[in-house]
């Protein structure tokens, strides 16, 4: 089945550090991958679409210069929280699904990456 | 816009009694609907999806849902509970024939498992 793998799995990090975290499609191709944050107890939130090739779009409310998001092939792409502060810390999920997949098809998740920020 | 309700963010249950957890949606159109089960500090692992077709849909662990036009709902039940069983579910929709994956989740529900 589809795998999506996440790196790192957990971070720790100094306020006003800036954090890149992976997501990978280990056995499939994915033109577009999500971004999800998770506060405690909490549902997921959209941050944004990853798209191979060209600029995320983001949700609203979601500082794209303080998230950057790059897709830059088809098994990879990367969630950089820049100058990070505490407030940022949060469980960070990236979903995918194969390239040409119908919308019935399901999102495949990472296993999510949580972000500590001293 | 679609939205998604799970009533309920903590539901307790005893080992071995039904498992009942409601979800309704709003959309203008019956939108794809799924359910995921997160265990603690893990990702979101699918339960099950209804698409078209037959709207009981039988999912993994013995978790079923049955799809409601009328009601708006997607309630996903378990005949008996095991103590495993305890975790968060989300229940989720997404528009359909529209080729996007864009997924909105409800908030959660928090099950717990007495033994």
């Amino acid at each position: 089945g589809a795998v999506v793998s996440q790196h790192p799995s957990r971070v720790i990090c100094k306020s006003g550090t800036s954090v890149k975290i992976e997501c990978r499609s280990l056995d499939f191709q994915a033109t577009t991958m999500f971004w999800y944050r998770q506060f405690p107890k909490k549902s997921l939130m959209l941050m944004a679409t990853s798209n191979e090739g060209s600029k995320a779009t983001y949700e609203q409310g979601v500082e794209k210069d303080k998230f950057l998001i790059n897709h830059a092939s088809l098994t990879l792409s990367t969630l950089t929280v820049t100058s990070a502060h505490p407030e940022d810390s949060s469980f960070y999920i990236c979903s995918a699904s194969p390239t040409g997949a119908s919308g019935a098809n399901v999102l495949t998740f990472g296993a999510g990456s949580r972000l500590t920020v001293l | 816009a679609q939205s998604v309700t799970q009533l309920g963010s903590h539901v307790s249950v005893s080992e071995g009694a039904l498992v009942l957890l409601r979800c309704n949606y709003s959309s203008s159109v019956p939108p794809y609907l799924f359910w995921y089960v997160q265990y603690p500090n893990q990702g979101l692992q699918l339960l099950l999806k209804y698409t078209t077709g037959a709207t009981l849909v039988k999912g993994i662990n013995g978790f079923e849902a049955e799809f409601k036009k009328s009601e708006t709902s997607f309630h996903l039940t378990k005949p008996s509970a095991h103590m495993s069983d305890a975790a968060e579910y989300f229940c989720a929709v997404r528009p359909p024939h529209t080729g996007g994956f864009k997924t909105i989740f409800g908030a959660g529900t928090r099950l717990f498992v007495k033994a």
